[in-house]
């Protein structure tokens, strides 16, 4: 069973919606990530938070938004998304912002936009 | 040139066989590298590190060339439940934060 914890699973949302994926991990890691991944496609690097700081935005379109209320918990506030927006949204989670040591990735919220 | 490229494959090899699969990266100050194993339509899995003196775990062997920047993965003995995309992933600083970036996968099938 993984240690990063995402809800929900699955969500299929409308261009007018607004929903929120949410993840969790309880391993004291300092280090918190957003991936989007599409088919057949590698993990894509949307955001970054170190130490509960926003430190990466990779140009993310301002429809995604990001938060991270504390160390345990991060979340991605979708609105007004599109259809090409539709992917596996991954978060993962690291032991600290300046570590080297290896990712630990929830399974993910399948996302579909209507 | 993308930071992490990896041969997309599919390779497709019999059970048994010996597979190997490399990983070049573009940024020189990258400081750790990983092997992660993808099943379809779940999430990444960490299969290894990868460390400067190389290493093994297995049937798997990781070995890491700095001075050519590249990464590679050797697979022997290769079982119908290796077959998965395996992803390269390097940490390399980015505006003094740690950015981990993945390479775009290679596709493993085997074969009975």
């Amino acid at each position: 069973d993984t240690e990063v914890t995402q809800t929900p699973k699955h969500l299929v949302m409308g261009m007018t919606n607004k929903k929120s994926l949410k993840c969790e991990q309880h391993m004291g890691h300092r280090a918190m990530y957003w991936y989007k991944q599409k088919a057949k496609k590698p993990p894509e690097l949307m955001f970054v938070y170190s130490y509960e700081k926003l430190s990466i935005n990779e140009s993310v379109p301002s429809r995604f938004s990001p938060e991270c209320p504390n160390s345990s918990l991060l979340n991605l506030h979708l609105h007004a998304l599109q259809p090409e927006d539709s992917a596996l949204y991954l978060c993962a989670s690291r032991s600290s912002g300046g570590g080297t040591g290896e990712l630990f990735f929830g399974e993910g919220s399948r996302l579909t936009v209507l | 040139r993308k930071e992490v490229e990896q041969d997309p494959g599919p390779f497709n090899v019999p059970e048994g066989a010996t597979v190997a699969f490399n990983c070049t990266y573009s940024n020189s100050a990258s400081q750790s590298f990983f092997w992660y194993r993808q099943d379809c339509r779940k999430e990444p899995k960490l299969l290894m590190s990868v460390y400067s003196s190389g290493n093994e775990d297995g049937r798997f062997t990781a070995q890491l060339n700095r001075a050519s920047q590249y990464i590679s993965l050797l697979i022997r003995d290769s079982k119908l439940s290796d077959s998965a995309t395996y992803l390269c992933v390097v940490n390399a600083i980015s505006g003094g934060y740690q950015k981990v970036t993945f390479g775009t996968g290679t596709k493993l099938q085997v074969i009975p």
